[in-house]
Parts: C-alpha cells; sequence; structure tokens
C-alpha cells in the first residue's frame, strides 16, 4: 500500500528564516507526489506535485520541494517564511491502483513566528 | 477560491438521524471525491465517483453511500448517525486528461457535529 509520513507534528520558525516540513514516502512504482496546505476552517489548498521530471518542483506562494528517490522523501521548503505561511500541511500520495485516490500524511502544523 | 461549492458549511444533528452532504465540483470536472477528516483519523479517503460511475471506494462505512448526479454534482449521505460520524467532510474535483489531473482541488467542507 501507498503511504507518506510527516515525521514531525509541528515545525516552529521566525518569520524570515527557512522552513523546512519533512514527508517521507513508501510507493511501488514511481511516487505521484502532492503538498497540501490548510488555513484555519478551510479546505486544502493545493501546493504543488512530483510526478516526473526535474527533482525540485516550483509552487505556489514561493514553496518549492525536493523530491529524493535514494532517500524517498519529498520535503517542502521556503527560503523565507511569512507569518501568513502559518498552517497545517499534509504531504500525499496519489494511489494508482484505486482511482486516483490521495493518502494522506498525518500533518504538520507550521507556526511562524514575527 | 478552488471553485468545489460544498452544501451545507455546518450542520449539527442527533445520533441515529441521516444527513446529506451536497458538493458541486469545478466545471468540467468528471471525478468527484470525498474525504473525511477527523481528529483520531486524520484525512481518510471515502469514495470517488468519474461521470456518474463509482471509480474507487475507501474505508467508507456501510452507514455511509454517495452518488454522482448527470449534471455530476454529487452527494454523500450519512445514515445512523454516532458520536464518531463528527468530522468535517471534504468534497475535491479533479480534471481528466489534462496536465493537471492528478490535482486535486478542495471544497471548503462541512462540518457535521453529531450530538
Amino acid at each position: 500500500a501507498q503511504s507518506v509520513a510527516q515525521p514531525e507534528d509541528q515545525v516552529n520558525v521566525a518569520e524570515g528564516n527557512p522552513l523546512t516540513v519533512k514527508c517521507t514516502y513508501s510507493v511501488s512504482g514511481n511516487p505521484y507526489l502532492f503538498w497540501y496546505v490548510q488555513y484555519p476552517n478551510r479546505g486544502l489548498q493545493f501546493l504543488l506535485k512530483y510526478i516526473t521530471g526535474d527533482n525540485l518542483v516550483k509552487g505556489s506562494y514561493g514553496f518549492e520541494a525536493e523530491f529524493n528517490k535514494s532517500q524517498t522523501s519529498f520535503h517542502l521548503k521556503k527560503p523565507s517564511a511569512l507569518v501568513s505561511d502559518s498552517a497545517l500541511y499534509f504531504c500525499a500520495v496519489r494511489d494508482k491502483a484505486a482511482g486516483n485516490k490521495l493518502t494522506f500524511g498525518g500533518g504538520t502544523r507550521v507556526l511562524v513566528k514575527p | 477560491d478552488s471553485g468545489v461549492t460544498q452544501t451545507p458549511k455546518h450542520l449539527i444533528t442527533a445520533t441515529g438521524q441521516r444527513v446529506t452532504l451536497r458538493c458541486s465540483p469545478r466545471s468540467g470536472d468528471l471525478s468527484v471525491y470525498w474525504y473525511q477528516q477527523s481528529l483520531d483519523q486524520g484525512l481518510q479517503f471515502l469514495i470517488q465517483y468519474y461521470n456518474g460511475e463509482e471509480r474507487a471506494k475507501g474505508n467508507i462505512l456501510e452507514r455511509f453511500s454517495a452518488q454522482q448526479f448527470p449534471d455530476l454534482h454529487s452527494e454523500l449521505n450519512l445514515s445512523s448517525l454516532e458520536l464518531g460520524d463528527s468530522a468535517l467532510y471534504f468534497c475535491a474535483s479533479s480534471a481528466t486528461g489534462t496536465p493537471r489531473e492528478y490535482e486535486q482541488y478542495f471544497g471548503p467542507g462541512t462540518r457535521l457535529t453529531v450530538t
């Protein structure tokens, strides 16, 4: 079965500092990986995806993610965090054996302090 | 705004009751997905429909059912409700046959509280 893991429940970072949110995956075959963000009382917003191609994927709001096959990781990064980046971040993997359903990690809460 | 709409935003009901959650996908999207978000289970896939047909099923309880109508909107029916069904229910949609077909766009969710 496809799965992703987010090892950190919460990440604290000062505004202006680099932000990294970790994700590791376990899939058979080539992974289709995604990052979503959830703000309070809102739905999930798509940030970026990796399907194939460059290992560095650029997404919305200045976020990027690095796909590392040898380490089975897909970490989300932002060079300079903003207070408004404080939210809940989810890593997800597409399950090709079950339509296009997404299997999500447990989520990482990001708190950016001014 | 993702373009996916869900109604109602909030629903409070009693145990044993039945409710219907409604979702309208983004214009042109044929696939609709339902997810449940709860504190103990996290985000769980329930069911997927594609152009009116069930495509994939997750850990959806037998008390729950869904359908997708010819106009592509979808409804999730929850019956014999239990306290543990209290959660945020999300609908998502995706396109097919485009470079973005694997991207799912989520609605704002329906918060269900069972008392």
